[in-house]
């Protein structure tokens, strides 16, 4: 049973551009998690999803950011025209159920790198 | 809403050492969820240790082991017996309740000296 694949785990952009950040969770999982870390810093959450619902973004900046966790396929993060604030890691989490009363397992991360 | 506290940026001691990492947190949840998570140089998250707020009894993992005081609303971690590998970046977390997520600590950087 593989872990949280999160892919690519480097990406450079150029300011302007679209970043998009994937996340598998492992199998099982339906609900996920997306984390911002800043250099130096814990993780800020960003939003939560279950299967094609958004359950809660409060911690996703209302512009350029959307989330996405299809019925298929991987969860996406994107951040339309990417600034140099936007450079970061972000981590996925998937856990099997709702809240914290199981475990989240969290992917290797994206470090995104905005020049 | 929840905050983590944690006010030990950075730390070091000598291997083989005791060391005691300090977390505060708020919430208005009366069902929730503490957790110690440790980032290595590798950058990969990984849980040390939970505690449910509703259990009196500190949980413990090997040579980890957490303070609990719900009325103070403190969550420390004890590393006991500290070896090179435990070198890393240390979050306390705070979860559960109707909002779900898990929030997290500024976190603690800790070195293990040889």
């Amino acid at each position: 049973n593989a872990g949280v694949m999160q892919n690519p785990r480097h990406l450079v952009r150029r300011r302007g551009q679209e970043a998009r950040l994937r996340c598998s969770p492992m199998k099982g999982h339906s609900h996920v998690y997306w984390y911002r870390q800043l250099p130096e810093e814990g993780l800020k959450f960003m939003v939560y999803l279950q299967k094609e619902n958004i359950i809660d973004e409060s911690g996703m900046p209302k512009e350029r950011f959307s989330a996405e966790f299809p019925k298929e396929g991987p969860s996406i993060l994107r951040i339309q025209q990417v600034v140099r604030g936007d450079s970061a890691a972000y981590f996925c989490a998937s856990s099997p159920g709702r809240g914290a009363n199981t475990e989240a397992f969290f992917g290797q991360g994206t470090r995104l790198t905005v020049v | 809403a929840q905050t983590v506290t944690q006010s030990q940026p950075e730390m070091s001691v000598q291997e083989a050492e005791t060391v005691t990492l300090s977390c505060t947190y708020d919430t208005s949840e009366s069902n929730y969820y503490l957790f110690w998570y440790k980032q290595p140089p590798s950058r990969q998250m990984i849980l040390v240790i939970r505690q449910e707020a509703y259990k009196q009894q500190n949980a413990t993992e090997n040579r980890f082991s957490v303070n609990f005081q719900k009325a103070a609303k403190s969550f420390s971690l004890k590393i006991s017996d500290s070896q090179l590998g435990d070198t890393a970046m240390y979050f306390c977390a705070s979860g559960g309740g109707r909002d779900d997520k898990i929030i997290f600590g500024k976190g603690t950087r800790l070195h293990i000296l040889p």
